[in-house]
């Protein structure tokens, strides 16, 4: 069964400091990984996508086979960073998404 | 044009009451899902449709739980016998077609509270 594992609950780091958000996941096939964001009184929404190896306000998110992982990174955070981050599995060619349990991050002045 | 709009945004219910959720996806989307948020937990997977049909419905966790789509647009997530363990977000999204390639739209959620 597939299972996306985020090691943190809450994460705090200063304006300008680097940040990870880190994910791991369990899946014997290739899967698909995603980056959810949820900002304070907004809805759910994609950040990022694996595939797509693109780079979305500033985060960037490398997909490492080996480690079964893909970590979300920043090298100068932003107060309006702060939300809560979920990383999501998808098997290849199906439909579901599993979600891991979320990191708070919060991005103090 | 309004993204994917969940009606009742909050429903309080005693146990054993019959309650139903709505979702109306964004116009265009073939693909519609439902997915169940407790606190402090990740969104859980419920049920997936493409068009009319259940495609995957894996995620319903008993037969107290339903869901239809009949026109291929409106979905209800119906819920028999609420228990209070039901007590959840119940969160709505929809998308061009497949997840893993497209992006999914959610709605805001409805929050259901059993008493």
């Amino acid at each position: 069964a597939q299972r996306v594992t985020q090691p943190e609950k809450l994460l705090s780091v200063f304006k300008g400091a680097p940040v990870e958000l880190k994910c791991n996941y369990s899946y014997s096939g290739s899967p698909e990984l995603f980056w959810y964001v949820q900002y304070s009184r907004q809805r759910l929404q994609l950040l990022l996508r694996h595939i797509s190896r693109e780079s979305i306000k500033g985060f960037t998110a490398d997909l490492n086979k080996g480690e079964t992982s893909f970590h979300l990174k920043k090298p100068f955070a932003q107060e309006e960073d702060s939300a809560m981050y979920y990383c999501a599995l998808s098997r290849g060619g199906s439909e579901k998404l599993v979600f891991g349990k979320g990191t708070k991050l919060t991005v103090n002045p | 044009g309004a993204g994917v709009s969940q009606t009742p945004s909050n429903k309080v219910t005693e146990k054993g009451k019959y309650v139903e959720l709505r979702c109306d996806p964004i116009s265009g989307h073939t693909a519609l899902y439902w997915y169940r948020q407790s606190l402090g937990q990740g969104p859980e997977f419920l049920i997936y449709f493409q068009g009319t049909g259940a495609a995957d419905d894996s995620g319903l966790p008993n037969d107290r739980f339903f869901a239809v789509r009949p026109e291929g647009s409106v979905s209800t997530l119906k819920i028999q016998r609420t228990e209070r363990g039901d007590s959840a977000v119940y969160l709505c999204a929809s998308s061009f077609g497949a997840s893993n390639t497209g992006e999914l739209f959610f709605g805001e959620g409805s929050r259901l509270t059993v008493l």
